[in-house]
């Protein structure tokens, strides 16, 4: 009931592309979701973050798009560029209490020039 | 304004000896928690301090443990170490967890 599960493992598109990546959770406790970008060598970095009191949050190119009754959500990277090339995780977590992060297990996105 | 700082970016371990792992934080954040990231389990969670306290613990032995410092720096260290604690281990900070973790760019561990 821990689990999130991400999918895909590894994502190719083109520049200029839609980059969408996909989670889904059990534990209907969670009230956080996070998405973190990981560039080789260094450590993850928030990207984008939502409670489930709503459905969408956008920020500049990236949009977490939230399915509460599916127990889903989702990362999309308008105009993917090579710099975003990069493993992306998606994370929950219940905040009362200051629980831990649970994290997906990755997706590496390679963008193509 | 400075990131979280850990160190030493990289160790090399022999199995069975142990090994301490610094964690500095970012000013003012007074949460510190440490990641496990291998490729097949991916980030696992270690443990969380908060004001000197250990608030949250994961799945990890014994031999895994923690400490946090006054200053909100934090250690962790492993003893008898095996193979399968070959890792990189990341330490995030945040003024209240889990919301806004910042994290080091991680500590590479070789147990050989």
């Amino acid at each position: 009931q821990q689990q999130v599960k991400q999918s895909p493992q590894s994502l190719i598109v083109q520049k200029g592309g839609i980059s969408i990546i996909n989670c889904a959770y059990e534990n209907t406790a969670f009230d956080y979701f996070p998405w973190y970008q990981q560039f080789p060598g260094k450590g993850p970095a928030l990207l984008i973050a939502i409670r489930p009191d709503v459905s969408e949050k956008k920020e500049g190119r990236f949009t977490i798009s939230f399915n509460k009754s599916a127990k889903q959500f989702s990362l999309h990277i308008m105009d993917s560029q090579p710099g975003d090339s990069a493993t992306y995780f998606c994370a929950a977590s219940v905040i009362q209490g200051a629980q831990k992060l649970v994290f997906g297990q990755g997706t590496r996105l390679t963008i193509n020039p | 304004k400075a990131g979280v700082t850990q160190t030493p970016r990289y160790l090399i371990k022999t199995r069975g000896q142990q090994v301490t792992l610094s964690c500095s934080p970012i000013s003012g954040h007074r949460s510190v928690s440490w990641y496990q990231q291998t490729p097949g389990q991916g980030l696992q969670f270690l443990f969380e301090y908060f004001s000197e306290t250990q608030r949250n613990k994961g799945n990890f032995p014994g031999r895994f443990s923690g400490r946090q410092f006054s200053n909100s720096r934090s250690e962790m260290n492993v003893s008898t170490l095996e193979l399968g604690d070959s890792a990189l281990y990341l330490c995030a900070s945040s003024f209240s967890s889990p919301y806004g973790y910042t994290f080091g760019s991680g500590t590479r561990l070789t147990v050989v």
